[in-house]
């Protein structure tokens, strides 16, 4: 069975910085892109960023680059995401989950439960 | 910002057919690519229903189908069940963004 359990949300005042992991288990992790999506009540699922199945190649939406990173450890089975600068805006329920087909073409198969990431003074 | 145009809410009685549209433009949906459809259930993440325009993942009821016509693209439930309340997205990828485009969102009520 997939899994994808995501950890490491919390408050942050804004300009702090979060690592939010994902556990992956129930597939071969390597063999796979992966995303983070983003969900809040006023902008809706909004797609943050992915990255190849090795690592090379990673994606961002723009509000987030030069700000956030992506990241993952095939030998670890984790995805992880360094947040630096964080604003109000940032403020979701992050969900981690795994990608299917083409880049041009992809869609998200399976999520994991979201953390939630508050930004506020 | 959604790029994607979805609307609010849709409702229905038990056993009828609803459907919902997915609107974009000439740089997502126009440009033939892909569209997916994902259903929310009330507290809990977005789960795949619809990839690829009309194929459903194994475990997904044949109640739910994808379609497209013209530069919208559409998903219906027939024989709708109380247990379909819940929020639907569609997904797809947008060339002047370079980014994967949500919508923004449809809520479906059983009556």
């Amino acid at each position: 069975e997939v899994q994808l359990v995501e950890s490491g949300g919390g408050l942050v005042q804004p300009g702090g910085s979060l690592r939010l992991s994902c556990a992956a288990s129930g597939f071969t992790f390597s063999r796979y892109w992966m995303s983070w999506v983003r969900q809040t009540p006023e902008k809706g699922l909004e797609w943050v960023a992915n990255i190849r199945e090795d690592g090379s190649e990673k994606f961002y939406v723009n509000s987030v680059k030069g700000r956030f990173t992506i990241s993952r450890d095939n030998g670890k089975n984790s995805l992880y995401l360094q947040m630096n600068s964080l604003r109000v805006e940032d403020l979701a329920v992050y969900y981690c989950a795994r990608d299917q087909g083409g880049r041009r073409r992809q869609y998200r198969d399976y999520w994991g439960q979201g953390t939630l990431v508050t930004v506020s003074s | 910002q959604s790029v994607l145009t979805q609307a609010p809410s849709v409702s229905g009685a038990p056993g009828q057919r609803v459907t919902m549209s997915c609107t974009g433009s000439s740089s997502n949906i126009g440009a033939d690519y892909d569209v997916h459809w994902y259903q929310q259930l009330p507290g809990t993440a977005p789960k795949l229903l619809i990839y690829g325009n009309n194929n459903r993942p194994s475990g997904v009821p044949d109640r739910f189908s994808g379609s497209k016509s013209g530069a919208s693209h559409s998903l219906a439930i027939s024989g709708l069940q109380a247990e379909d309340e819940a929020d639907y997205y569609c997904q797809s990828y947008d060339s002047r963004l370079s980014d994967y485009v949500f919508g923004t969102g449809t809520k479906v009520t059983v009556l």
